[in-house]
């Protein structure tokens, strides 16, 4: 089983900081297929970062993907009142098919 | 644009049988190298992987959950669907359907399943 571990659970930080979020894999991920989704309350996930560092249509350049092997990296260079939220990564591949982290929490401070 | 709509009941008793659908538009379910998949989210908690379906119709599904999922999917009518039997309070969640090529690229807004007497 691929277990997806983010840390830290709850990162505080003031708009214009920089953020720097992980998660790191039990076994190797497939850089190809590693992704990383925004959640905000009340709304679905929406998809950020695919391949482990490619941008999904609309995600603004301020969001960067990182990483291979077991150790994947999402860094926001900028944080916008817009980006508190929940992270979560994203694995396909291992068993089971798909799994998540159990996600991040971005919280103004 | 691609868009998807969960929709089925909101409330199920235990030990009964929990039916979604995820009605897609502005692209045809059987076309394309994608898949249909269902991910559930129980209130605070993290995202979990149900199920997913090839425009093919092959499916595969958490290990978990395998012994009571079923998905299918119509293409006359651009839907594919979940079944989950034998629920229990702990199956009570939002529940989405998203599109799969190269990462969930497209989400449903999701729906609440309550499962309770």
């Amino acid at each position: 089983e691929v277990v997806l571990t983010q840390s830290p659970a709850t990162l505080s930080l003031s708009p214009g900081e920089r953020a720097t979020l992980s998660c790191r894999a039990s076994q190797s991920v497939s850089s190809s297929y590693l992704a990383w989704y925004q959640q905000k309350p009340g709304q679905a996930p929406r998809l950020l970062i695919y391949g482990a560092f490619t941008r999904a249509t609309g995600t603004p350049d301020r969001f960067s993907g990182s990483g291979s092997g077991t150790d994947f990296t999402l860094t926001i260079s900028r944080l916008e009142p817009e980006d508190f939220a929940v992270y979560y990564c994203q694995q396909f591949g291992g068993s089971p098919l798909y799994s998540f982290g159990q996600g991040t929490k971005l919280e103004i401070k | 644009q691609v868009q998807l709509q969960e929709s089925g009941p909101g409330l199920v008793k235990p030990s009964q049988t929990l039916s979604l659908t995820c009605s897609v538009s502005g692209d045809s379910i059987s076309s394309g190298n994608y898949y249909g998949s269902w991910i559930r989210q129980p209130a605070g908690k993290e995202l979990e992987w149900i199920g997913r379906i090839s425009t093919s119709g092959s499916t595969n599904y958490n290990p978990s959950l395998k012994s009571r999922v079923i998905m299918s999917a119509d293409t006359s009518k651009n839907q594919f669907s979940l079944t989950l039997s034998a629920v229990t309070a702990a199956d009570t969640a939002v529940y989405y359907c998203a599109r799969w090529r190269r990462s969930f690229e497209d989400w449903g807004r999701g729906t609440l399943v309550t499962v309770s007497s």
